[in-house]
């Protein structure tokens, strides 16, 4: 596709469940971005790759977040035992290289909605 | 660490009113400047950019200083239209970093009345 696609749109789960997180990136672009924004919040930076490695996942915030690229395009964010607390937009951005002078492309975003 | 702290919103004009929403960022070194804007319904874009004191960015005729003097980024529009509703985010990237890990401000809603 033409831009970066999220799947779902929107999530509802139970807390304590497992949910997965899908990002497709423009075709080229070998960097990739996960942001979390929680309401009232700019988007905070999680994790990113370079390839199919992530080179640095200094923002995730505990061992229930883990995300993979295993082929060096898409991208899934995973949530274990998922918390109230976890609620939030779910951004996915790509860009063309590892610093591209700070343009990242991004996608509409995940809603999850924890009950 | 660094940080980005801007205008709250919302904020609410009139057709062809001037616009400024206000930025001011706390880093190390030289940051990159950045305004991201978000329209209805879609993703975060970028708007404009500067890379270093005195530059200014500009875009769809929106204009930003980057004043490292008072460490500020402020955006600005002449005259704003309908179509420019959205939310605006004022980032920077950290000077000499190997990634474009954006440090964002928490945002500010603009709504434009015809």
């Amino acid at each position: 596709g033409a831009g970066v696609s999220q799947t779902p749109s929107n999530k509802v789960t139970e807390k304590g469940k497992y949910v997965e997180l899908r990002c497709d990136p423009i075709s080229g672009h070998t960097a990739l971005y996960w942001y979390r924004q929680s309401l009232g919040q700019g988007p905070e930076f999680l994790i990113y790759f370079q390839g199919t490695g992530a080179a640095d996942d200094s923002g995730l915030p505990n061992d229930r977040f883990f995300a993979v690229r295993p082929e060096g395009s898409v991208s899934t964010l995973k949530i274990q035992r998922t918390e109230r607390g976890d609620s939030a937009v779910y951004l996915c951005a790509s860009s063309r290289a590892p610093r591209d002078t700070g343009e990242l492309f991004f996608g509409e975003g995940s809603r999850l909605t924890v009950l | 660490g660094d940080s980005v702290t801007q205008m709250e919103g919302p904020v609410t004009l009139s057709e062809e009113a001037f616009l400024t929403i206000n930025c001011t960022y706390t880093a190390t070194g030289y940051p990159s400047l950045f305004w991201y804007v978000q329209y209805p319904g879609e993703g975060l874009q970028l708007l404009l950019k500067a890379t270093k004191a005195d530059d200014k960015g500009s875009n769809k005729g929106f204009e930003a200083t980057y004043r490292k003097e008072t460490t500020s980024f402020h955006l600005e529009k002449g005259s704003v239209q309908v179509s420019d509703s959205a939310v605006y985010f004022c980032a920077l990237l950290r000077d000499g970093g190997a990634t474009n890990k954006l440090i964002f401000g928490t945002g500010t809603l603009l709504a434009v009345q015809p």
